[in-house]
């Protein structure tokens, strides 16, 4: 079945240090993509989606790229900050209902 | 707007006790689905509800665990009778239905940790 893996966590990073977090996925057909995220205290909330091959989705200055020949969905930030410490969640949906299927979650730390 | 609410946000339970986990959707969204986070583990899909009908509950993991949603509102997740592999955080979400259907966003609730001891 479908599944997706995420580099495990925790990460901890300096303040203005650049972030990447490894996702891969195996599915059948052209899944999307995502990353949600959760913040302390907070639900998970959508960061970024790309729904084809090379698409590349961004906000708030992350961005990953859909990479179906390496079957990835990097999440990459080139200088992040304290508020960006968070749980990070790569998903996909191979299905047009809403049922996503998570990564297990990385945790970031960063530190001033 | 309120955000997905759940509640209790924590909850301690011996086993082989019941537990009722709820949530309350956004106003207006008729797709309702329940998560759940075991161990630090992958965010598992539980069920899917349209409006008041259960579209999807391929990933209720046995009997013990029996989701409702009266009147197409709030939705309930009961666990009868609970046992230590039901611990977790149990999320729900929800979306509005789009005519092309899923856009990729869920507004999920903050969770409902459940321990069963």
């Amino acid at each position: 079945g479908d599944s997706v893996t995420q580099m495990e966590g925790p990460v901890t990073l300096s303040e203005e240090a650049f972030l990447t977090i490894n996702c891969t996925y195996t599915a059948t057909g052209y899944p999307s993509l995502f990353w949600y995220v959760q913040y302390p205290g907070e639900g998970l909330q959508l960061l970024l989606k790309a729904t084809k091959a090379d698409d590349k989705g961004s906000n708030k200055g992350f961005e990953a790229t859909y990479r179906k020949e390496t079957t990835s969905f990097h999440l990459e930030k080139g200088s992040v900050q304290v508020s960006d410490s968070a749980v990070y969640f790569c998903a996909l949906s191979g299905s047009n209902t809403g049922k996503l299927i998570f990564g297990q979650g990385t945790t970031l730390q960063v530190k001033p | 707007e309120a955000g997905v609410t759940q509640f209790p946000s924590h909850s301690v339970i011996e086993k082989g006790q019941t537990v009722t986990l709820r949530c309350d959707p956004i106003s207006g969204h008729d797709n309702l689905y329940w998560y759940r986070r075991v161990m630090g583990k992958e965010i598992k899909f539980l069920l899917h509800f349209v409006k008041e009908s259960k579209q999807d509950e391929s990933g209720m993991p046995n009997n013990r665990f029996l989701a409702e949603r009266t009147g197409g509102t709030y939705s309930t997740l009961k666990v009868q009778p609970a046992e230590l592999e039901d611990s977790g955080v149990y999320f729900c979400a929800s979306s509005q239905v789009r005519p092309r259907g899923f856009t990729g966003e869920l507004f999920f609730g903050e969770g409902s940790r459940l321990t069963v001891l």
